[in-house]
């Protein structure tokens, strides 16, 4: 079956604007994860929901960064008044139940440029 | 909180050599265990995982790794490279219930290169 998919692929915006970016996980999985990759570095938890909840959302950096997951498929990254810091690619996962010792199946990511 | 530690974020072999990518993690309790690959261009994909029972754990395309209690560590080994094992490699912890944050805690990869 078809894996997870995110959108944009690439993402172009200037410091100051708003950005969603989109999650589509492998269906049937209740339990979402998303990561942020910098340049270099291993990627880093931000939130995770199990269904439409945020279960753990213990990694966003600060408030300009908000998640939604309204009908527990479909999760919608939000970034307000971007900066530059926040160019990274962000990732997606998702896995079937959630439990701890599941594999995470991760999308290709979206490649965000703050300018 | 948990750490990961992968030393090395370079590492060169030449093909059909071992291959041997090191991965300590800390942590009170040990944690789920995994080593992800990232091939270029492509997104994160599991090589394998230790959660339970044997310590010495198989992967695909050859790879294993042995988790070590008393070391910490999660070392990832393959016995004789090949040119398409070229890409990056990351080690993750996850904590078990109740034990942290619900995601993965991941290491700064090593970049495997093969020499021909």
């Amino acid at each position: 079956g078809a894996g997870v998919s995110q959108t944009p692929s690439n993402k172009v915006t200037e410091k100051g604007k708003y950005v969603e970016l989109r999650c589509d996980p492998i269906s049937g999985h209740t339990a979402l994860y998303w990561y942020r990759q910098s340049l270099g570095q291993g990627p880093e938890f931000l939130i995770y929901f199990q269904g439409t909840g945020a279960a753990d959302d213990s990694g966003l950096p600060n408030d300009r960064f908000f998640a939604v997951r309204p009908e527990g498929s479909v999760s919608t990254l939000k970034i307000q008044r971007t900066e530059r810091g926040d160019s990274a690619v962000y990732l997606c996962a998702s896995s079937l139940t959630g439990e701890t010792q599941e594999t995470q199946y991760f999308g290709p990511g979206t490649r965000l440029l703050v300018l | 909180a948990q750490s990961v530690t992968q030393l090395g974020s370079h590492v060169s072999v030449s093909e059909g050599a071992l291959v041997l990518l090191r991965c300590n993690y800390s942590s009170s309790v040990p944690p789920y265990l995994f080593w992800y690959v990232q091939y270029p261009n492509q997104g994160l994909q599991l090589l394998l995982k230790y959660t339970t029972g044997a310590t010495l754990v198989k992967g695909i395309n050859g790879f294993e790794a042995e988790f070590k209690k008393s070391e910490t560590s999660f070392h990832l080994t393959k016995p004789s490279a090949h040119m398409s094992d070229a890409a990056e490699y990351f080690c993750a912890v996850r904590p078990k219930p109740g034990g942290g944050a619900d995601g993965l805690t991941f290491g700064k990869g090593t970049h495997l290169i093969i020499q021909p």
